[in-house]
């Protein structure tokens, strides 16, 4: 079975572009998580969905980030215009449910510069 | 603030000896899950406990779970240089389910 698929894996780009990061979660997760991980803040989650729906999106740092997930199998985060303070790993990971093992994806390097 | 926390945030042995983090939490759980993230990878789940359960075995892993205390203990005997990673406890809430995660403890074996 395929683990979860993040891409693209590095992405350098200048302040104010648009940044697109995309997801395939694991065949059969109900459940998909978008974090963001930093030395100095480590592992925060940005928002996640359950069959496809939103349920908690308190953890996108402000308007310019947005989130899709437009099938079972698709899921994109979007930043802009971006920063250079979103400079980051990105992780998406899915789980079967809500609360049970996540699997991540190998995440997005990201670098605004 | 932090639900779980990890103690200690850095540990470093010489390979062989076994290793042993430790995880505090505040409110109620439903189950209390350790990763392992090696540098420049994704988190990988290693074992799950369930808030009715003391112990589990999983390898050379063995985890341990005190709710009264609100803490787990993770244990990794014999330890290799591959152990060398991060390791991350998250706390399912009794609540909603959510997964909350602790800042991890960066664990390395000296050869």
């Amino acid at each position: 079975d395929a683990g979860v698929i993040q891409s693209p894996r590095h992405e350098v780009t200048e302040m104010g572009q648009e940044v697109t990061l995309r997801c395939k979660p694991i065949s059969g997760h109900n459940s998909l998580f978008w974090y963001r991980q930093t030395m100095m803040r480590g592992l925060e989650l940005l928002i996640y969905f359950n069959n496809n729906v939103p349920i908690d999106d308190s953890g996108m740092p402000e308007d310019r980030f947005s989130a899709k997930m437009p099938n079972a199998s698709f899921s994109t985060l979007k930043i802009q215009p971006s920063e250079p303070r979103d400079s980051a790993v990105y992780f998406c990971a899915s789980s079967r449910q809500v609360g049970q093992p996540q699997h991540f994806g190998d995440g997005t390097r990201l670098s605004i510069l | 603030s932090q639900q779980g926390e990890e103690d200690p945030q850095a540990l470093s042995i010489q390979e062989g000896e076994n290793a042993t983090m430790n995880c505090s939490y505040k409110t109620s759980i439903n189950n209390l899950q350790w990763y392992r993230q090696n540098s420049g990878r994704g988190l990988v789940h290693l074992i799950l406990i369930r808030s009715n359960e003391r112990e589990k075995h999983s390898g050379r892993l063995r985890v341990t779970l005190d709710t009264s205390k609100k803490s787990s203990s993770l244990l990794i005997t014999a330890s290799r240089a591959a152990d060398t990673a991060s390791y991350f406890c998250a706390t399912v809430l009794d609540s909603n389910y959510q997964l909350i995660w602790g800042a991890g403890t960066k664990l390395i074996i000296k050869p």
